[in-house]
């Protein structure tokens, strides 16, 4: 059973469309997570979702939206795709805050044309 | 913006060495350090999370310690193995549940 899911694995669009990845886990954690890796292959924290708190790193543009139809669920939502936004998308979860391990999802490469 | 840096960024050693890399955070609202295991074409894997002081853990051949009044962590690997190979990244918290990940340690292990 695979603990956390992504799809699509891969996302080939072009400029100017809405995309979205969904992402699930299966291990009952209260709290799901969205990472980029950019380009210097960094991981970076785009957001945090608990218990209906979104908590957002303030450097992701207002065109990427998380939505969590339920506690299982994270799924990330971009608007009118740029070409930087072409990385790998990574969702994560954990239970409760940051004194837990995070479990990650396979990831998404997302290739903006 | 937290800076959170690992040393050294890639590490070639020969199997059977014992080895080790840096991690240095802020030291002031310290929450919590993790360490993650990241082999390529996989995701990474949580190896550690350590939250105290002085705390010390171990896993098999691998093992960590935390001194959060100055802001380091040591990741050690004794023995190691071609299959250690991996970029080996921390991540710090001070709040919350954002964590700043470091750039990663990329050791690579000759047989």
């Amino acid at each position: 059973d695979t603990a956390v899911s992504q799809t699509p694995k891969y996302l080939v669009t072009q400029m100017g469309n809405d995309k979205s990845i969904k992402c699930e886990q299966n291990l009952g954690h209260d709290t799901m997570y969205w990472y980029k890796q950019d380009s210097k292959k960094f991981l970076k924290i785009m957001f945090s979702y608990n218990n209906k708190e979104l908590i957002i790193n303030e450097t992701v543009p207002n065109r990427f939206s998380p939505k969590s139809p339920d506690k299982a669920h994270l799924n990330l939502h971009i608007n009118s795709l740029e070409l930087g936004d072409s990385a790998v998308y990574f969702c994560a979860s954990s239970q409760g805050v940051s004194y837990n391990e995070q479990f990650f999802g396979p990831g998404t490469r997302l290739t903006v044309l | 913006i937290l800076n959170v840096e690992q040393s050294p960024q890639s590490l070639h050693v020969q199997e059977g060495d014992s080895t080790n890399f840096t991690c240095s955070f802020p030291s002031s609202n310290f929450y919590a350090l993790h360490w993650y295991r990241w082999e390529t074409a996989k995701s990474p894997e949580a190896l550690f999370v350590m939250t105290l002081n002085g705390d010390e853990k171990k896993k098999g051949r691998i093992s960590a310690t935390l001194n959060t009044k100055e802001g380091y962590s040591y990741l050690y690997i004794k023995g190691s193995q071609p299959e250690d190979s991996a970029t080996y990244l921390c991540a710090f918290s001070n709040a919350g549940n954002m964590l700043t990940f470091g750039g990663g340690t990329r050791l690579m292990v000759k047989p």
